[in-house]
């Protein structure tokens, strides 16, 4: 069964940096066609994509968003972290990470979200 | 960058057949995937490949995509498909993926 699940800062301050990590189970993001992307929705509003990185280390970034955004994996601990600098409060939102099989390019399944507020 | 139109809100009656529309420029010729998203959960890929299920998802749910609207229908709708769905491509021109509006299926 493959499972993933969001960590990091509930509450954090405009013009902080953001660190989201997701730990996954089921899979790993060795060689094998394997990706994790992550996506936000802010409260009330649509989902977005903003990044994904493959097994091989390859790299996509969302265009709106790509100067602020990094994404790393480890795959010794089965972990993919986002970093988000110069947080502001309009990055308020849910954020969920979700497995990517290569050349699929659906998203199934997702993690549980994770909420994070942005104080001004 | 590529965009994806959905109508905001969709009503049915229980029973009747609920369709929501995914528009985009000749997205007959992506893939379209679809998440059904219930209050206060997660995305759920429904359909995938315009037309395929996952295990565990009803046949009533189906998907079809051609010219310039892809769209998901569910038959027979029940109160429990009551959600927000959205709909996906992913763009190979930039080698990014985009989500639609979302669109919110109320059942009446």
């Amino acid at each position: 069964q493959i499972t993933l699940k969001e960590s990091g800062p509930t509450l954090v301050k405009s013009t902080q940096t953001l660190t989201l990590t997701c730990t996954f189970s089921g899979f790993s993001l060795t060689p094998g066609g394997v990706a994790v992307a992550w996506i936000r929705q802010p409260p009330g509003k649509a989902l977005e994509w903003l990044a994904l990185i493959y097994w091989n280390d390859a790299k996509r970034y969302s265009p709106s968003l790509k100067s602020r955004l990094t994404i790393t994996k480890d795959t010794s601990k089965n972990q993919v972290v986002l970093t988000m600098t110069n947080m502001d409060p309009l990055d308020t939102a849910t954020y969920y990470c979700a497995q990517e099989r290569v050349l699929s390019n659906w998203f199934d399944p997702w993690g549980q979200g994770t909420l994070v507020t942005v104080s001004s | 960058s590529y965009v994806l139109t959905q109508p905001p809100s969709v009503s049915v009656a229980p029973g009747q057949t609920a369709s929501i529309t995914c528009g985009g420029n000749n997205i007959g010729s992506r893939s379209v995937h679809w998440y059904q998203q219930k209050a206060g959960q997660a995305p759920v890929l429904v359909v995938y490949d315009d037309s395929d299920r996952p295990s565990g998802i009803p046949e009533r749910v189906s998907g079809s995509n051609s010219g310039n609207t892809a769209t998901l229908t569910i038959t027979r709708v029940e109160a429990g498909d009551e959600a927000d769905y959205y709909c996906q491509v992913w763009d190979s021109s930039s080698d990014h993926w985009v989500f639609g509006g979302g669109t919110k299926l109320t059942v009446l």
